[in-house]
This record gives structure tokens, sequence and C-alpha cells, in this order.
């Protein structure tokens, strides 16, 4: 089945500076990953997606890289700003639109 | 579109009795939907999967009769959490499958049981 590694657990950035979170998933069969961001006590939004026909992935300051050999992706949030300050998760399919969840990363940015 | 909604938000009840948790897709139809449980500063643990006109598959570890699942329609399944008790309190989310391999997720209920 699928395990998926989320790191690091909480991050902190100066304001403008970059954010990158990691994860790594075991089975390489998965096509489809995505990321969400969960502000406190809300809903998880999901920010961006890859498939695994393209290695990378962008929408304004948020970019997602995929490493099919070495079976990890990474989210990259450049500029970042105060409101980009959340939990986000990366997820790996197991069975249809079924995922794992990552532990999650605390993200805050620092005015 | 793609937006599912949740009821209650909140729900405090006594320990004892069942509280039952709506999850409603209302722009379009989900054949699936998922129910995970979340505890603060946590990842969201998936508890089962609800299929519309069949049993829902329960995790590892989920008891399937104290979290019972109703997926009656294309547009909502429902997680009754029976005899509840302090243990139970946490924030319940919901999601529904969307186009290929999406999930969007409902706004989730904070659960306490006194």
């Amino acid at each position: 089945g699928e395990n998926v590694e989320q790191h690091p657990s909480t991050l902190s950035v100066q304001e403008g500076d970059s954010a990158v979170i990691k994860c790594t998933y075991s089975d390489s069969a998965s096509n489809y990953f995505p990321w969400y961001k969960q502000e406190l006590g809300k809903r998880p939004q999901l920010i961006i997606d890859i498939r695994s026909n393209v290695g990378e992935k962008k929408d304004q300051r948020i970019a997602v890289t995929l490493n099919k050999t070495a079976k990890h992706f990474s989210l990259h949030i450049t500029e970042t700003q105060p409101e980009d300050s959340a939990v986000y998760f990366c997820a790996a399919p197991i069975v249809g639109n079924q995922f794992y969840f990552g532990t999650g990363t605390s993200l805050t940015v620092i005015p | 579109g793609a937006v599912v909604s949740q009821h209650p938000s909140r729900v405090i009840c006594k320990s004892g009795t069942s509280v039952k948790i709506e999850c409603r897709s209302l722009d379009f139809q989900a054949t699936t939907m998922f129910w995970y449980r979340q505890f603060p500063k946590k990842s969201l643990m998936l508890m089962a999967t609800s299929n519309e006109g069949s049993k829902a598959t329960y995790e590892q570890g989920v008891e399937k009769d104290k979290f019972l699942i109703n997926h009656a329609s294309l547009t909502l399944s429902t997680l009754t959490v029976t005899s509840a008790h302090p243990e139970d309190s946490s924030f319940y989310i919901c999601s529904a499958g969307g186009r290929a391999d999406t999930q969007y997720f409902g706004p989730g209920t904070r659960l306490t049981v006194l």
C-alpha cells in the first residue's frame, strides 16, 4: 500500500523568502499528487496538483515538482506572504480518489 | 463549482447520546465520499469510504458499529457517532470525490462530548 512521508513538520520563513515542502511516496504506480492548504479550523483547500506525466507545474507563486524516479514531489512557494501561513498537506492516491495524506507542515511566514 | 457542505459545524452533546453529521455535495454528484477525523495539529485520518448505494468501507481500527455511515444518494452521506464518549471529541471532515482523482472537502464538524 501507499505510504507518504512529509518534511519538515514546521517551517518558518521571512516574508518574501521561498518555502519548500517535500513529500516522498512508496507506490510507484501512484500517478496523481495534490497539495492542500488548511487554515486553522477550516477545511483543506486544494492549491495545486500534478499528474505523473509532467515533472513540474506552476500557478503564480506556487509550484509543484515531481521526481518519479526518486518518488518524491515538492511544493514551492515563492515570495511568501503572511497569508501563506497555514498547514500544508501532500497526498498520494491509494485507490481511485482515496488518498493517503502526509503528516502536514505548519508554515509560518514572519512579516 | 465543487462545493461540499457539512452540517452541523459545531455540536456539543452529552456522553451516551448519538450525533449525526451530514455531508452534501452541492453542485455535483459524488459516487464516493470520505470521512476523516482530525486531531489538533495532526493530519487527516481516513475513517471510512462511503459509496452510494452500498456499504461503507472502514479503515482498520475504526468501529463500524460506532461510526455508522449512510450514503443514500449521490449528494448526501451521513456519519452517526453512536453512544458518544469524550474520547470521540474531534474535528470530523468529509470529502467528496470530484472529477478524476480530486477530492473536495467539507468545512468540518467540531464535536465535543461532555
